[in-house]
Formats: structure tokens, sequence, C-alpha cells
């Protein structure tokens, strides 16, 4: 079976601060998809990036980077100089690439409440 | 392009009732995918449909369920409400099971 671990479970920091979001992974199959949404207020789930597992390649866009560590399993995400805006739940999330009872669903972690201050 | 929509936004039932959620797909999206969010459990995966065929569900009972039409949007039902029923329905598709799965924004259910 599958697992998504986030061990922060708030988080606060005033603006402009650095902040990094823990993600840690179990998986045994080779192949998988590793997710990072943010869920505002509004309730939506906002796709921020996708992770193939043989694409270790850390990425960066605009604030946001991703570190990708298969061996720690991990898929860490930090925003440099946090905004208000950035405030939301964000939740790190994996999908197998494979047949079974695992096919076709995302697995979430239990979500890192973000909150900025001004 | 629009993108996944669903309806009702918020609903209020009582227990023992029935309910049915709608969800849209972004247009061309095949699959869609059906999440609950209750308080303090996450996001637990209920259900996938694929080309009008259920492809996999969740561990839920069987008083959850649904379909897809040849349109691709599709429904949940869920019969005998219980007050742990109460959550947020997140619905979501893709082209594809590999990812880029696009959310809706819910519909919020209160069970009382």
């Amino acid at each position: 079976a599958q697992k998504v671990t986030q061990a922060q479970t708030e988080i606060s920091v005033v603006e402009k601060e650095d902040v990094t979001l823990d993600c840690v992974y179990e998986t045994r199959d080779t192949t998988y998809y590793l997710f990072w949404y943010k869920q505002p207020p509004s309730g939506e789930l906002v796709f921020l990036i996708r992770r193939n597992s043989f694409d270790e390649q850390n990425e960066i866009s605009g604030r946001y980077s991703w570190n990708f560590q298969k061996s720690t399993s991990s898929f860490n995400f930090t925003i440099t100089a946090s905004q208000v805006v950035d405030s939301a739940v964000y939740f790190c999330a994996l999908s197998l690439n494979a047949g079974g009872t695992s096919y076709g669903k995302l697995t979430f972690g239990q979500g890192t409440i973000l909150t900025v201050h001004p | 392009e629009a993108g996944v929509t669903q309806s009702p936004t918020h609903l209020i039932k009582t227990r023992g009732q029935q309910v049915t959620l709608r969800c849209s797909p972004i247009s061309g999206h095949t699959s869609v995918y059906w999440y609950q969010q209750a308080l303090g459990l996450g996001l637990q995966f209920l259900l996938w449909y694929d080309e009008g065929e259920e492809r996999n569900r969740g561990n839920f009972p069987p008083r959850f369920s649904g379909r897809q039409f040849p349109n691709y949007s599709s429904e949940l039902n869920v019969n005998a409400l219980e007050l742990e029923d109460s959550a947020l329905y997140l619905c979501a598709s893709s082209l594809d099971q590999g990812g880029g799965y696009t959310f809706g924004s819910g519909t919020r259910l209160t069970v009382v």
C-alpha cells in the first residue's frame, strides 16, 4: 500500500520568510508520480506540480521550488519570500502508473496548513 | 476552457436521505474521480470512472455509488446518509491516469 506523510500539520511564517513543506512517501512500485496541490479557503485543489519517479531533477517555478530525492523518498516544497496569498492548505500526493487496486487514484498526505502573516 | 464544474455547491440533508452530486469534466477528459474530504480525515479516494465504466473504488460502503454518462459527466449517489458523510466532495478529471488531475471546487454536504 502507498502512504504519504506530511509531518508538519501547521506552519506559521511572516511575509518574506522562506518556508519548506516536507513530504515523505512510501511505495514498492518503481513507477509513480508525485504531486503538490494547494487548497485555498474556497476549497478547490489547485495543481502545482507533477513529478515522474524517473525524473529527479529539481524544479523551480517563480518563488516555488521542489526537491525530489528518491534516496530518502522525499518530495519537499519550498516557497521563497512567502506572501500572504500563499496562505492555504498544501497537499502532497502520490499516484501509481500500474494496475491493481491502486490504479487511477491519488493517495494524499494529511496536508500542511500554511499561514503567512503580514 | 471551462474547468471541472460541480453542482450543487452546498447541500444540507437529513440522516437517512439520499443525495446526488454532479460533476462535469474538462472537455476532452474521459476520466472522472471522486474524493471525500471529511474534517480531520484528509482526502480519501472514492471512485474512478473512465469511458463510462467504474474502474476502481476506494474503501467505502456500497451506499456510495455513481455513474458516468456518454458525455463523460458523472454523478455520485449516496444512499441512507449518515452524519459522518458530512464532507466536501471533490471531483477531478484527467486525460490519463498518470496525473494532470484537475479538481472542481467541490460540493459541501452537511448531514443533520
